[in-house]
């Protein structure tokens, strides 16, 4: 089978970096993405990792091990606007031979205090 | 407009009654995804569209759930003989996929509230 494995929730206060993890068990793997989704929102894509390493956009960070089947959302500085749940998401199949399901992890919800 | 559109935005119905949700993708995305969200869930995927392929439909949970994708453009959601437990928020995504493509972001449309009483 496949899961994806995250913390439920995250609290931590403004101006703090927080870390958010997803451990995956899938069939295949092509890859792991972040999406974040505010209160009756539509996800918005964050960021991709196919390959082992660090990916920076701005405030947020993403690090797979794929050795590990494990991965992290960094985000700094954080701001009260990244309260949000925050998904993980795993490609198992190639995406130019059709494979370019998600399945998504359960989210985890970042609540951040001033 | 040039996002994924969804279309009811909400929808309250009498259970055994059916109901068609649809979507609109954003122009040129030959990839379609219907996923499903209950309160304060994560997205459970329903089915895939990906060009003339044929649709990976593993994710329906019943046979009472079907899809279809006309000329590879909008796509409607087909919820048969409602039943309580069908209430949740259905979320659309599209995305672009090519020979060169090494990710392929979804782009989720706002969904349709489905509540069935």
């Amino acid at each position: 089978g496949q899961s994806l494995e995250q913390p439920s929730e995250v609290t931590a206060v403004e101006g703090a970096i927080v870390q958010i993890n997803c451990t995956y068990q899938t069939s295949g793997f092509y890859g792991l993405s972040w999406y974040q989704q505010h209160d009756g929102g539509a996800p918005t894509f964050l960021s991709y990792n196919g390959l082992d390493g660090l990916e920076e956009t701005g405030r947020f960070s993403s690090f797979l091990s794929r050795s590990d089947s494990y991965g992290y959302l960094l985000l700094q500085e954080l701001q009260m606007k990244d309260s949000a749940s925050y998904f993980c998401a795993v490609r198992e199949g190639r995406v130019t031979g059709g494979g370019n399901k998600l399945t998504f992890g359960t989210g985890t919800q970042l609540k951040v205090e001033l | 407009g040039a996002g994924v559109s969804q279309s009811p935005s909400n929808k309250v119905t009498e259970k055994g009654k059916d109901v068609e949700l649809r979507c609109d993708p954003i122009s040129g995305h030959t990839a379609l995804y219907w996923y499903r969200q209950s309160l304060g869930q994560g997205l459970e995927f329903l089915i895939y569209f990906q060009g003339n392929s044929a649709p990976d439909k593993s994710g329906l949970p019943s046979d009472r759930f079907s899809a279809e994708r006309t000329g590879g453009s909008v796509s409607t959601l087909t919820i048969q003989r409602t039943q309580q437990e069908d209430s949740a928020v259905y979320l659309c995504a599209s995305s672009l996929v090519g020979l060169s493509s090494y990710n392929s972001p979804l782009h989720f449309g706002n969904g349709t509230r489905l509540t069935v009483t």
